[in-house]
C-alpha cells in the first residue's frame, strides 16, 4: 500500500504529557500537510510542508505544538504539555505541487486520535 | 477570511435514488477551487470531485456532479443512484488559486445516510 501513513491511529495521555505523531506520505509528493478535526466539526489547518520547509502555521498552532520534516519525507507533529482541549483526530495529507495541469488533490491518511485524560 | 457553510448536518436518501448535498462559501477571491471530500466512517478522507473557478461548466465524475454558482457562491453535490459505499461524511472545502496558498478551508460536513 502506498498511500499516507499515520502512527499511532490511537493515543491516550494523561494532560501535561508529551505526544509525538508520524506522518509517512506517498513517496513521490513533496509537500505534506498536518490538520486537526473535532468531533462534528470539519478538518483545520495546522502547518504545511514543501520538501523540508515549513512554508505555512496556522493560529491554532501554539507554542506547544511543534511540526518537523526533517529529510522532506515523513514528518512528525509533537504536542508539548497536553491539555484535554488538545483531544481531536490529527489528520496528515500529502500533495504534489498543483498547478492547471494537476489537481494538487489531497490524500489523507487515516488519522491519529487523541485522547487527553 | 474565507468561509465555507454546509447547512444540513445529516442528510438520508433511499438507495438508488437522488440526493443533493449544499455548500455556500465565502470568498472575495475570482480564482480559486471548490472540493468535495467522502469521509467514510474510520476511513481516510478521499476526493470526490473538484471544480476550478474559472470553469462555467459543472463538473462531473460519474454518478457524482455539482452545481456550481459562482455569482451565488455556491455549490452543490448531487449524487445519483446512490448506493450503500455512499454513506460517509461529506465535506466541502475551498483553497485559493495559486502558489502559496494552501490551505483548504473546510465546511462541518453533511452526515450521508443510504437507506437500503
Amino acid at each position: 500500500d502506498t498511500g499516507v501513513s499515520q502512527d499511532p491511529r490511537h493515543k491516550i495521555t494523561k494532560r501535561g504529557q508529551n505526544v509525538t505523531f508520524r506522518c509517512d506520505p506517498i513517496s513521490e509528493h513533496n509537500r505534506l500537510y498536518w490538520y486537526r478535526q473535532t468531533l462534528g466539526q470539519g478538518p483545520e489547518f495546522l502547518t504545511y510542508f514543501q520538501n523540508e520547509a515549513q512554508l505555512e502555521k496556522s493560529r491554532l498552532l501554539s507554542d506547544r505544538f511543534s511540526a518537523e520534516r526533517p529529510k522532506g519525507s515523513f514528518s512528525t507533529l509533537e504536542i508539548q504539555h497536553t491539555e484535554q482541549g488538545d483531544s481531536a483526530m490529527y489528520l496528515c495529507a500529502s500533495s504534489r505541487w498543483a498547478n492547471r495541469q494537476n489537481t494538487g488533490e489531497l490524500f489523507f491518511g487515516e488519522g491519529s486520535r487523541l485522547t487527553v485524560l | 477570511a474565507q468561509t465555507v457553510t454546509q447547512s444540513q448536518p445529516e442528510m438520508s436518501v433511499q438507495e438508488a435514488e437522488t440526493v443533493t448535498l449544499s455548500c455556500t462559501y465565502d470568498t472575495s477571491e475570482s480564482d480559486y477551487y471548490l472540493f468535495w471530500y467522502k469521509q467514510p466512517p474510520s476511513r481516510q478522507m478521499i476526493l470526490v470531485i473538484r471544480q476550478e473557478a474559472y470553469k462555467q461548466q459543472n463538473a462531473t465524475e460519474n454518478r457524482f456532479s455539482v452545481n456550481f454558482q459562482k455569482a451565488a457562491k455556491s455549490f452543490s453535490l448531487k449524487i445519483s443512484d446512490s448506493q450503500l459505499g455512499d454513506a460517509a461524511m461529506y465535506f466541502c472545502a475551498y483553497r485559493r488559486e495559486g502558489f502559496g496558498n494552501e490551505k483548504l478551508t473546510f465546511g462541518t460536513g453533511t452526515r450521508l445516510t443510504i437507506i437500503p
